[in-house]
């Protein structure tokens, strides 16, 4: 029972390079969130989706993009990677409102 | 928009002792939402309270909901090594939210044997 499954794992990008993140979960879920986190700072909503074919931003959009094209996965997107997106990702998903949100084990991104 | 403060950032305990940490939102909300994440690891869901005044226990554990559903707290009784971790409160403002938690900047634990 996989849950969630990010890829990769690690990854050391330069600046001004792009990337791709991917987020898949095996448990049916409706919503799926993109999360970066920083020392003192918690967890922080990129952008999030309420279903196949939607996505909406959250409180940090600026500098990434998201598709979810099939219901198990979300993509999130660098075009332009910056040291300031130097973060740990995590995605997340959840049956539908008032349920758990269940994280996968995250991506450490580092931006030189 | 929503803000959701928790204090203290770090909080250094001996086994035995207790811990608690509190959460403030700066709006109602619908329910707030208690995670762990093991140094390491990922957030892992403790806890969900939804109702004014809520109390639940999960063993050593206590989590409290305000009356105002404004702040929380969750409480450890007699800690040990294996509450080492981040504790998170997380907001949901309810309504058309889909879900989306405002997260606490989370409080370090650490157990010293």
């Amino acid at each position: 029972n996989a849950g969630v499954t990010q890829t990769p794992k690690f990854r050391v990008l330069k600046t001004g390079q792009s990337m791709t993140l991917l987020c898949a979960q095996d448990m049916n879920h409706e919503y799926m969130y993109w999360y970066r986190q920083d020392p003192g700072m918690g967890l922080r909503l990129i952008h999030y989706s309420v279903g196949e074919g939607t996505t909406a931003k959250g409180e940090v959009p600026d500098g990434y993009n998201v598709s979810r094209l099939k219901k198990q996965n979300f993509l999130l997107g660098l075009e332009s990677a910056a040291p300031s997106q130097t973060s740990v990702y995590f995605c997340a998903s959840m049956r539908g409102n008032n349920q758990p949100q269940h994280f996968g084990d995250g991506t450490r991104l580092s931006i030189l | 928009g929503q803000q959701v403060m928790q204090i203290p950032q770090y909080q250094h305990v001996q086994e035995g002792e207790d811990f608690t940490t509190y959460c403030n939102s700066s709006t109602t909300l619908s329910n707030i939402q208690w995670y762990k994440q093991r140094p390491g690891g990922h957030p892992v869901f403790l806890i969900q309270l939804v109702k004014s005044g809520e109390v639940k226990k999960q063993k050593r554990l206590t989590f409290q909901f305000g009356e105002a559903k404004k702040n929380s707290s969750l409480h450890i009784t007699a800690t040990q090594t294996t509450d080492v971790g981040t504790y998170f409160c997380a907001g949901d403002a309810g309504g058309t939210s889909y879900g989306k938690l405002t997260f606490g900047q989370g409080t370090i634990l650490t157990v010293h044997p």
